[in-house]
């Protein structure tokens, strides 16, 4: 079956746009979540969703930053007013409810000029 | 505050030898321990766990050690082969009763690069 799935692949913005970015998860996964890679470092949590709700959302940075999973499906992060120091590959992965195995999309490359 | 630790940025192994990639981690509150592997421009992908009840997990070529008392674990990786070549992520989880709480904390990755 499909992997996951994020798009765009890269993402080009000026400083003070605001961005989505979208993540398509394993059909009939329940967990969803997101993590920010920055050069040279290992992917760093975001936010955690179990269904459309959010279970855990300490790692996101900032209020300009919002992420939604209306149906329990797809899910958008939301980023407002992007800084330069937003740039960064945006990693989404998916599981199982009460599997330790996430998996991993491509990311998406944003940069914020 | 890293708590998650690859002190290792890079290695560089012959092809047929033995590869370990090493990690430390300080939060005791980890029990669930995982590896990565990531190749330029995907995500990562999963390779082996350990939980903490074990010291040791073995999946073919790849054997992940666990030493709980110092907060210690590593990934050999025999024989190695140049298509093992990647990043490769640690990453530590804290369970609740059994059942993952889902947030993963990575390593910075470790470079691992075998020579033909």
């Amino acid at each position: 079956g499909a992997g996951v799935s994020q798009t765009p692949s890269n993402k080009v913005t000026e400083k003070g746009k605001y961005v989505e970015l979208r993540c398509d998860p394993i059909s009939g996964h329940t967990a969803l979540y997101w993590y920010r890679q920055s050069l040279g470092q290992g992917p760093e949590f975001l936010i955690y969703f179990q269904g459309t709700g959010a279970a855990d959302d300490s790692g996101l940075p900032n209020d300009r930053f919002f992420a939604v999973r209306p149906e329990g499906s797809v899910s958008t992060l939301k980023i407002q007013r992007t800084e330069r120091g937003d740039s960064a590959v945006y990693l989404c992965a998916s599981s199982l409810i009460g599997a330790d195995e996430q998996f991993f999309g491509p990311g998406t490359r944003l940069t914020v000029l | 505050d890293q708590q998650v630790k690859q002190n290792s940025p890079s290695l560089s192994v012959q092809e047929g030898r033995i590869s370990i990639l090493n990690c430390d981690y300080t939060n005791s509150m980890f029990d669930y321990f995982l590896w990565y592997k990531k190749y330029p421009a995907e995500g990562p992908t999963f390779l082996i766990s350990i939980s903490s009840i074990k010291d040791k997990n073995e999946d073919g070529r790849f054997t992940v050690f666990l030493n709980k008392s110092a907060k210690h674990l590593s990934l050999h990786i025999v024989p190695s082969q140049p298509g093992d070549s990647a990043v490769y992520f640690c990453a530590a989880s804290a369970t609740a009763g059994g059942t993952s709480y889902g947030k993963l904390t990575f390593g910075q990755g470790t470079i691992l690069t075998v020579h033909p």
